[in-house]
């Protein structure tokens, strides 16, 4: 069973604080990993892809992978209000290039 | 504007009831999927079709039915075997199957 594994949260974090999202996975064959933004009742939006070891920065948002730890993160600096959702993890399975996801964890930013 | 929609935005169904949800693109996408989300839960794959004329099973697949006769459409079917069809549906695609995913605005669909 190929599984992606997500603290649900919630997590809470101050105005400008950094906030640091974690997934484990347990396909070592997956190559591509993406972290989904979903606001209340709305559907999953793309904000960050990551194929290689290291990381891979996109404004406020940092993504970071180890492949040997099997480990995906997500960071995102000088949180918002605005960035309060449910993150979404996912790793691609290459057989049948099905992505599996996490369950998700529930960001709060804090005025 | 190129996109996925999916219709309708609510849907109600009373229980015996087959309902079919509607899921169009038009970015040219090769790949579409169908996911079911529950409260508090990640998204779970139905079915998925790779090409035109051909789709496979998913993780959950039981109680659910697609067709696949054009590039732009993939309609799910909620038959009355599935014993909990209650949850948020959504519709996603692709260029081809290891490229990201875009998803649809969802369908929810409550059992009455």
């Amino acid at each position: 069973q190929k599984e992606v594994e997500q603290n649900s949260g919630p997590l809470s974090v101050p105005e400008g604080a950094i906030a640091s999202l974690n997934c484990t996975y347990s396909d070592r064959g997956s190559q591509s990993f993406f972290w989904y933004r979903q606001y209340s009742g709305k559907s999953p939006e793309l904000i960050m892809s990551i194929y290689s070891n290291g990381d891979k920065e996109d404004g406020r948002f940092t993504a970071q992978l180890n492949k040997a730890s099997q480990y995906v993160s997500l960071l995102i600096r000088d949180s918002q209000p605005s960035d309060s959702a449910t993150y979404l993890c996912a790793a691609l399975y290459n057989q049948g290039g099905k992505l599996i996801f996490g369950q998700g964890t529930e960001l709060s930013v804090k005025p | 504007d190129g996109g996925i929609t999916q219709s309708p935005k609510y849907l109600f169904r009373k229980e015996g009831q087959n309902v079919t949800l509607s899921c169009e693109q038009n970015l040219n996408h090769d790949a579409m999927y169908w996911y079911r989300q529950d409260p508090g839960q990640g998204l779970r794959l139905i079915y998925y079709s790779q090409i035109v004329n051909d789709f496979q099973k998913g993780d959950i697949a039981e109680g659910y039915s697609v067709s696949r006769e054009k590039k732009e459409s993939f309609p799910l079917t909620v038959t009355s075997a599935q014993k909990n069809p209650t949850a948020f549906y959504l519709c996603a695609s692709n260029r081809g199957n290891t490229d990201t995913q875009y998803f649809g605005p969802g369908t929810r669909l409550t059992v009455l």
